[in-house]
This record gives structure tokens, C-alpha cells and sequence, in this order.
């Protein structure tokens, strides 16, 4: 069964702190993505990678970051949280080529107090 | 151009109807469209997906209608069901750059009373 995972489902962090964010895929897929996920705007695309060490800003970049060091693993950074960065994040990935499908995560829903 | 609007919001239907969602999209250099279902507390999962060269795709009780020329899609689920209750998203897909990306509707919350 292919598998994307999140490594937790829950956040609690202050306003100002780090925060990493990980998912990893086990499906050898070449391209990563991170969304977030707001009632009413739908999924947006924060940033995705479609190789090892490369990434594309999306939609709304602006406050993350992302690391991409093994084909696996991608990470969502927010380099100093802010109230308005709480919300549901949605790691995805599909295999390289078009349309391809998309394999979700299960979700990270943090909250920044 | 790289929005697709979805509507409507959210949706109530009684169990044995028909629940219609619509699409629309600017950018002409998409050429896959699907949908996604996402149950509370879960990920979105493919549902069914069209490409521009058919006009409609059936699985089972779930239809994609696709007009090129209007550049609308929509999903009909036909004799709904209360286990069908979840949120739908759909999609379009296209190179950019190189680089296939999906850019999702804002989503529709359907309900399906017993």
C-alpha cells in the first residue's frame, strides 16, 4: 500500500518559534509538494520539488521554507510562526511525467498561539 | 489563468439523488482534470479523472461531464449516499515549466441526508 506520512497530526507552537514539518513518501515518486489547506480557499500550493535539492515556490511561499535532501523526505519550514500560518498542511507527491496521480498525506493541522 | 473556481461551497442532498459540482478554469494549456475526496480527518484521495480528449468519464456512480469549449467540468454522483458525504476538490493539471503541478478548486462540502 503506498504511503505518504506526516510525521505528526497535531501542532501547538508559539508565535516566533521554528517550525519542521516532515513527510516522507515511500513510493520512490520524484516530485513533492506542500499545501495548506484554509475553509473556504481551498488546498494552495506552498512550495514543491520535483528532484533531490531542487524546489519551486507555488502560490504562497512567503514565510516557508522547504528542504529536499533525500528523493523520500521533504520538509516545510516556517522559519518564525505566526498566528496567521495556523491551519491544515497536506504533504503530496506524484511520480514525474503528466498526469500522474497525486497521493496525499494524512495532514499536519498546527496551531500557532 | 492559473485559478479554477469551484461551486458551489457546500451541498445537501437527500440519499438516491443526484449531487452535481462545477468547475471552471482559464488556462487552456491544462490537460488533466480530476477530482478528489477528502473524508473528515484524512488526506484527499483521486476519485476520477478526464483528460480533454473525451467529452465524459463514468465509474460507477461517480460522471465527469467536460466541455473544452466552455472550459467546464463537473462531477455528478448519481444515487448518493450518506458514505459519500466528504469534501470534493477538483483539479487541473498541466506543464509548467517543465513541471506538472495541480492547482485545486476551493472545495465543496457535500452532505447526503439518510
Amino acid at each position: 500500500d503506498v504511503k505518504v506520512t506526516q510525521s505528526s497530526r497535531y501542532l501547538v507552537k508559539r508565535t516566533g518559534e521554528k517550525v519542521f514539518l516532515e513527510c516522507v513518501q515511500d513510493m520512490d515518486h520524484e516530485n513533492m509538494f506542500w499545501y495548506r489547506q484554509d475553509p473556504g480557499l481551498g488546498l494552495r500550493l506552498i512550495y514543491f520539488s520535483y528532484d533531490v535539492k531542487m524546489k519551486e515556490k507555488g502560490d504562497i511561499p512567503e514565510g516557508y521554507s522547504v528542504s529536499r535532501e533525500k528523493k523520500e523526505r521533504f520538509s516545510l519550514i516556517l522559519e518564525s510562526a505566526s498566528t496567521n500560518q495556523t491551519s491544515m498542511y497536506l504533504c503530496a507527491s506524484t511520480r514525474g511525467g503528466a498526469n500522474t496521480e497525486a497521493f496525499f498525506g494524512q495532514g499536519t493541522r498546527l496551531t500557532v498561539v | 489563468q492559473q485559478q479554477v473556481k469551484q461551486s458551489p461551497q457546500s451541498l445537501i442532498v437527500q440519499k438516491g439523488g443526484i449531487s452535481i459540482i462545477n468547475c471552471a478554469y482559464e488556462n487552456t494549456a491544462f490537460d488533466y482534470f480530476p477530482w478528489y475526496q477528502q473524508f473528515p480527518g484524512k488526506g484527499p484521495a483521486l476519485l476520477i479523472a478526464i483528460r480533454p480528449d473525451v467529452s465524459e468519464k463514468k465509474e460507477g456512480r461517480f460522471t465527469i461531464s467536460f466541455n473544452k469549449s466552455a472550459k467546464q467540468f463537473s462531477l455528478h454522483i448519481m444515487d448518493s449516499q450518506p458514505g459519500d458525504s466528504a469534501t470534493y476538490f477538483c483539479a487541473a493539471s498541466g506543464a509548467t515549466s517543465g513541471t506538472y503541478k495541480y492547482i485545486f478548486g476551493t472545495g465543496t462540502r457535500l452532505k447526503v441526508l439518510a
